[in-house]
């Protein structure tokens, strides 16, 4: 059984410009959940996606966006990037059947730092 | 605005000392689940509790839902330098997310 996988691990943008982060869900679990981690602070969340479509929003601007994949991979889109995006950027990957109760599973994050 | 506020905020101690990690709410949640996360890594799930007064234990940890379900703790006993890193609690509400908290950041010295 294969984990959540992030890639890339790390990257450094200028303001302005756009990234794509990716994230391939752990086998089995069908839903995707994206979360922004600023240093010292816990995991905010921005977005999920169930059945590729977006299924929840966390109080972040429509310059971050999302897919999902038939094989429940996952793209996180960030434009126009500011210095306050700089942030660990986590995946989380999930059985929607399961319920409430269910745990994520996250993968290692994107450490992404804008200059 | 954070619906979870953790304390203490940060904790060194000595190995074999007990500790406790306060999760403190004034929402309900239908889920609490605590989180460890070490440097460089995702949180990794510990326990998720669902029933009011529930306590659940894992080898030396012994978590505890608030019979509210408004507030959570997490005890160690005679902690170990492996317990170093940032525990997280988060709650459910029965929606998409979960609402995670401040995050207690936990050191334990050999």
């Amino acid at each position: 059984e294969t984990g959540v996988t992030q890639s890339p691990t790390h990257l450094i943008k200028t303001r302005g410009q756009q990234v794509t982060l990716r994230c391939s869900s752990q086998s089995g679990h069908n839903t995707v959940s994206w979360y922004q981690q600023a240093l010292g602070q816990g995991p905010q969340f921005i977005f999920q996606y169930y059945r590729e479509e977006e299924n929840g929003r966390g109080n972040f601007p429509p310059r971050f966006s999302g897919l999902q994949f038939p094989n429940y991979s996952s793209e996180l889109n960030v434009n126009a990037l500011e210095l306050d995006d700089s942030a660990l950027y986590l995946c989380a990957s999930s059985l929607a059947a399961l319920g409430v109760g269910y745990g994520y599973t996250f993968g290692s994050g994107t450490r992404l730092t804008v200059v | 605005t954070q619906l979870l506020e953790q304390s203490p905020q940060f904790l060194s101690i000595q190995e074999g000392e007990n500790l406790t990690v306060y999760c403190n709410s004034s929402s309900v949640f239908s889920s609490l689940q605590w989180y460890r996360q070490e440097p460089g890594e995702g949180p990794v799930l510990l326990v998720t509790v669902v029933t009011g007064g529930e306590v659940k234990k894992l080898k030396r940890l012994t978590f505890q839902f608030g019979d509210a379900r408004k507030d959570s703790s997490l005890h160690i006993t005679a902690a170990q330098p492996g317990d170093t890193g940032l525990y997280l609690c988060a709650g459910g509400q029965g929606g998409n997310q979960f609402y995670f908290g401040t995050g207690t950041s936990l050191t334990v010295i050999p």
